[in-house]
């Protein structure tokens, strides 16, 4: 089984600075799998980022999402004061059908 | 659009069976290019797959190694809804349940809005 370590566990920057979050996976993972996740207090999780690097419908461009094999890393850049919320990676294994989800990483605005 | 709504008891006995039901719409619980399912969230096991009913010529229902032997997911078709059903629950499955889309098993695109289920006597 697939095991997601995100890192760090929170990331304290200011508007307009850039967050960089890893996601690495315990063995190499399919790109086309590995998906990435917005989650504000209160609000269910919102999907960002699909196949590793494709913006889901609506995701402004200061998102952005790279990396395969076993490291992948989802950028945001120019942060602003709405973007504070927790960040999870997840993949997807088809045999059998699993779905795994990493500890996530926070991100606060100061 | 898709909206998941979801409806069930927010409190449940030890021993006891939780049951949740997600009203689907702007979609349909037989396309056969979404399935539906079911995530929990805790402080102790984060966000964690339960398992999915999908359509593909039949139904089909895979399910989490971690509750396989006491979960059950079900499509309705008349009402384009679908169900989870949890039995002999512990504290340990008190969580946020979310039902939630996803499409050609690759995310989770649309999620209902959770529901905080207590498991406690």
């Amino acid at each position: 089984e697939v095991v997601l370590t995100q890192s760090p566990g929170t990331l304290s920057l200011s508007p307009g600075e850039r967050a960089t979050l890893s996601c690495r996976a315990s063995q190499s993972v399919s790109s086309t799998s590995l998906v990435w996740y917005q989650h504000k207090p209160g609000q269910a999780p919102r999907l960002l980022i699909y196949g590793a690097s494709s913006r889901a419908t609506g995701i402004p461009d200061r998102f952005s999402g790279s990396g395969s094999g076993t490291d992948f890393t989802l950028t945001i850049s120019r942060l602003e004061p709405g973007d504070s919320a927790v960040y999870y990676c997840q993949q997807y294994d088809d045999s059998p059908p699993r779905f795994t989800f990493g500890g996530g990483t926070k991100v606060e605005i100061k | 659009q898709v909206q998941l709504q979801q409806s069930g008891p927010r409190l449940v006995k030890p021993s006891q069976t939780l049951s949740l039901t997600c009203v689907i719409s702007g979609d349909s619980v037989s396309s056969g290019n979404a399935a539906w399912n079911w995530i929990r969230q805790s402080p102790s096991r984060g966000l964690e797959w339960l398992g999915r009913t999908y359509y593909r010529s039949k139904w089909n229902n895979d399910y989490a190694v971690s509750v396989k032997s006491r979960i059950i997911i079900n499509p309705d078709t008349p009402k384009n809804q679908f169900s989870l059903q949890l039995n002999s629950v512990t504290p340990e499955d008190t969580a946020v349940y979310y039902c939630v889309r996803s499409w050609h098993s690759a995310y989770f695109d649309f999620w209902g809005q959770g529901t905080l289920v207590t498991v406690s006597s």
